[in-house]
């Protein structure tokens, strides 16, 4: 089946550095990658979708200059999280999809805490 | 912004009983989703009912979907202390079917 990679699974970063999010579709070209956020005990929140080569498109309430996309690539678009502030700790899940798929995969998330 | 709601919130049941948990969702829908999520990691894909389909069976588990009233619902037969996990809804939209916006989720706990 379509594997997706997500790295790295943990990070811990002080606040106001930067930490970059990558997410790769591994045997199948990703058209298509979205991006969640999950607060403890919360469901997924959609921040951005991102189409190879084409801006993001981001959910009402995201800040863009924040959470910079880049989708590069039909194997991987990178989340950075720029700044980063002790409010931004959070679980990180991304998705992607390509032509023919009927549902997206789903990494495995990246667990990031701002000290 | 977050489309589905789900209920019960938290649910707790003893092993070998079945679990019950509904989703609500607002918009007209592609298919809807069931995922399973054990607390901090990553999601597991149970099931996809199309919007034109009415039910839907995969091992232990039986989806309903009902776009009347747009809802559908998730059933574990014979639960096991292993399904304890946080389960979501997630609707596709028909323009977009790969973009998912997730219900709330409902937590479950198997009691051994």
């Amino acid at each position: 089946g379509a594997v997706v990679s997500q790295h790295p699974s943990r990070v811990i970063c002080k606040s106001g550095t930067s930490v970059k999010i990558e997410c790769r579709s591994l045997d199948f070209q990703a058209t298509t990658m979205f991006w969640y956020r999950q607060f403890p005990k919360q469901s997924l929140m959609l921040m951005a979708t991102s189409n190879e080569g084409s801006k993001a498109t981001y959910e009402q309430g995201v800040e863009k200059d924040k959470f910079l996309i880049n989708h590069a690539s039909l194997t991987l678009s990178t989340l950075t999280v720029t700044s980063a502030h002790p409010e931004d700790s959070s679980f990180y899940i991304c998705s992607a999809a390509g032509t023919g798929s009927t549902s997206g995969h789903f990494g495995n998330g990246t667990r990031l805490t701002v000290t | 912004s977050q489309q589905g709601e789900e209920d019960p919130q938290a649910l707790s049941i003893q092993e070998g009983e079945n679990a019950t948990m509904n989703c609500s969702y607002k918009t007209s829908i592609n298919n809807l989703q069931w995922y399973r999520q054990n607390s901090g990691r990553g999601l597991v894909h149970l099931i996809l009912i199309r919007s034109n389909e009415r039910e839907k069976h995969s091992g232990r588990l039986r989806v309903t979907l009902d776009t009347s009233k747009k809802s559908s619902s998730l059933l574990i037969t014979a639960s096991r202390a292993a399904d304890t996990a946080s389960y979501f809804c997630a609707t596709a939209k028909m323009d977009s079917s790969y973009k998912l916006i997730f219900g709330s989720g409902t937590r479950l706990l198997v009691r051994p």
